[in-house]
């Protein structure tokens, strides 16, 4: 089955750690996504990547880095610079097909959940 | 930036009755998504609407796009307690074509059996 799959699905971290997250998808799309969730609230692009080995910073990437290495993998790193990492964490990928031609479907993985002790 | 937003907040109706969320946009766009979360989980597509269209239909969903208001409607016909669940719309920012979705706050909706 093609998704992508998201781990650790809850992480816990200490205050001054740095906690790398996991994405990896199986549907060969180009693009992928970082989004984070806080609670009663809606989805904040952290970075993006629509190509290996390229990536833009989304509207809240202060504390958090990435890497695009392979086209499978999208790791997120949530530094210790991030004041208030305590949230729900999603990634998402899409076709480049579907992304030039402005109608851009994302396909979500079921998310990471990270609290910070 | 949150380029939508929906309204109600939060919305609780009976099984088998119709809801009705709206959301409004600021800027120009190609085209207006509608997503759902159920609790704890991702995110999965429902339906996309262009600009030049005016409604479209997928089953039991029915979406409304009025670009000069900016604003679309998403109505879920004769609800099921499986409904229950945040429901958002999204927009590329300024009609662009990175791939980029922008997210509004969403509406949680409570379908009681």
């Amino acid at each position: 089955d093609g998704g992508i799959t998201q781990s650790p699905k809850y992480l816990f971290r200490k205050e001054g750690q740095n906690v790398t997250l996991s994405c990896e998808q199986n549907l060969n799309h180009d693009a992928m996504y970082w989004y984070r969730q806080d609670p009663g609230q809606g989805l904040r692009l952290i970075y993006y990547s629509q190509i290996v080995n390229d990536f833009q910073k989304g509207d809240i990437a202060e504390g958090y880095s990435v890497s695009r290495e392979k086209k499978e993998s999208f790791p997120l790193t949530v530094t210790s610079a991030q004041k208030n990492p305590t949230a729900f964490y999603l990634c998402a990928s899409s076709s480049r097909r579907t992304a030039s031609s402005g109608a851009n479907v994302l396909t979500f993985g079921a998310g990471s959940r990270l609290t910070v002790l | 930036s949150q380029q939508g937003e929906e309204d109600p907040q939060a919305l609780s109706i009976q099984e088998g009755e119709n809801a009705t969320m709206n959301c409004s946009y600021k800027t120009s766009i190609n085209n207006l998504q509608w997503y759902r979360q159920n609790s704890g989980r991702g995110l999965v597509h429902l339906i996309l609407i262009r600009s030049n269209e005016r409604e479209k239909h997928s089953g039991r969903l029915r979406v409304t796009l009025d670009t000069s208001k900016k604003s679309s409607s998403l109505l879920i016909t004769a609800s099921r307690a499986a409904d229950t669940a945040s429901y958002f719309c999204a927009t590329p920012p300024g009609g662009s074509n990175t791939g980029k979705l922008i997210f509004g706050q969403g509406t949680t909706l409570q379908v009681k059996p």
